[in-house]
């Protein structure tokens, strides 16, 4: 079955700099676009990134356009979030998700926490 | 950007009820509005994509509806497992955003 399990969350200070991986199982990595997407505690869900399955288009939210980038290795199965200049509103559970084909958000994994505080 | 605004914000329903929740683009989107289910603590699960079609394995009172600007999420007979917080999202024009979320609760 579809597997995707994010680390790399923790405690970062303003400014600082952190990197989510998102390890997949299940299905055929190198055919599936991926998402990023956020929930800041009790809050609603943001779109965060979206990079093609083979990683030539890449899109991001305005919120962290410029700071963020995502990437994606099909030979290990992962993709990635590279986040700088960390803000304190960037805290939230960072959710890793298939593309369904379209744009919807079809598997989720069950995400990890970015704590940006001082 | 585009925009979704979803409503109502909480909605408070018994077993049984039919429930509807709508979502409205700031612009003409087509069909390409997704809805998904959140319980608390879980990650979101997708029910609804390209307006309305059912995800596989998505029980049928589940519906969706609507195309251009509005949008609506049908539950035709609430079950113990419905009460949660629904989203819309609409994805026909990068960035892809979500409505704001409906909480349904016991009435």
């Amino acid at each position: 079955q579809v597997q995707l399990v994010e680390s790399g969350g923790g405690v970062v200070q303003p400014g600082g700099s952190l990197r989510l991986s998102c390890a997949t199982s299940g299905f055929t990595f190198s055919t599936y676009g991926m998402h990023w997407a956020r929930q800041a505690p009790g809050k609603g869900l943001e779109w965060v990134a979206f990079i093609r399955y083979d990683g030539k288009d890449k899109y991001y939210a305005d919120s962290v356009k410029g700071r963020f980038t995502i990437s994606r290795d099909n030979s290990k199965n992962k993709q990635y979030l590279e986040m700088n200049s960390l803000r304190t509103e960037d805290t939230a559970v960072y959710y890793c998700a298939t593309d369904g084909g379209y744009g919807e958000l079809l598997q989720w994994g069950q995400g990890t926490l970015v704590t940006v505080s001082s | 950007d585009i925009q979704m605004t979803q409503s109502p914000s909480t909605l408070s329903a018994s077993l049984g009820d039919r429930v509807t929740i709508t979502c409205r683009a700031s612009q003409s989107i087509n069909n390409w509005v997704a809805w998904y289910q959140q319980r608390p603590g879980k990650a979101p699960n997708l029910l609804i994509y390209k307006a309305s079609s059912l995800e596989s394995g998505v029980p049928s009172r589940f519906g969706g509806s609507g195309s251009g600007t509005e949008f609506t999420l049908t539950i035709t007979s609430l079950q113990p497992d419905d009460f949660a917080t629904y989203y819309c999202q609409q994805y026909h024009t990068y960035p892809w955003k979500f409505g704001q979320g409906t909480k349904v609760e016991i009435k």
